[in-house]
């Protein structure tokens, strides 16, 4: 099982908007709508933002939203804080009744 | 809410043997699948497999099967993760993550595993 396949790096302004990608194929992304993101802080656990694509947990930001098209999620964070500064891992079910995470992005906070 | 509390960190040397632990509390039900996820240094997340209380249910990602075994006692509602033989290459934070719904809702603090000679 290949990770999903996320940019490395993105970065944004204070109050920017800035979108992360999360390819995969048609057996993991694509084929369900089981896609969440989660933020990692240094040193810290993750924290769960969204879930099966696009819905937000309660007490989530709704800065935060989600979208599917085709085999690729995205992730985007409107009005862009210092404190969003963070990396981010997209997560997905398969095919194969297991679960694959993406390389995770670095967002950066110019 | 569900805790996940993980045990401590170990500092171990090749070759030898190793099983971190991770007790839920705060959700009676318990029906839900207990995850492992690794996160190598400076690396990314790798989902390594999971273990459901109820059941014998034990998935792994292919690259996990046959490195470690995941257990679970249901009475203690705690999931394990064991190595046989460690390797340098283990080192890595390790946490559990409760999986309900195909989501990852909860997650432990963490285990630092060190494989060192």
């Amino acid at each position: 099982q290949s990770a999903l396949t996320q940019p490395a790096s993105v970065s944004g302004s204070p109050g920017q908007s800035i979108t992360i990608s999360c390819t995969g194929t048609t057996s993991d992304v694509g084929g369900y709508n089981l896609v969440s993101w989660y933020q990692q802080h240094p040193g810290k656990a993750p924290k769960f933002i969204i879930y099966e694509v696009s819905k937000r947990p309660s007490g989530i930001s709704n800065r935060f939203s989600g979208s599917k098209s085709g085999s690729t999620a995205s992730l985007t964070i409107s009005g862009l804080q210092a404190e969003d500064e963070a990396d981010y891992y997209c997560f997905s079910y398969t095919s194969s009744d297991r679960w694959v995470f993406g390389g995770g992005t670095q967002v950066t906070v110019l | 809410e569900v805790q996940l509390v993980q045990s401590g960190a170990e500092v171990k040397k090749p070759g030898e043997s190793l099983k971190i632990s991770c007790e839920a509390s705060g959700d009676s039900r318990a029906n839900y699948w207990i995850g492992w996820v690794r996160q190598m240094p400076g690396k990314g997340l790798e989902w390594m497999g999971l273990s459901y209380f109820f059941g014998s249910d034990i998935r792994y990602s292919p690259p996990f099967q046959g490195q470690v075994v995941i257990s679970v006692d249901k009475s203690r509602t705690t999931s394990y993760l064991q190595w046989n033989s460690l390797k340098a290459s283990d080192t890595a934070i390790y946490y559990c993550a409760r999986q309900q719904n195909y989501v990852i809702d909860s997650w432990g603090q963490g285990t630092q595993v060190t494989v060192s000679s």
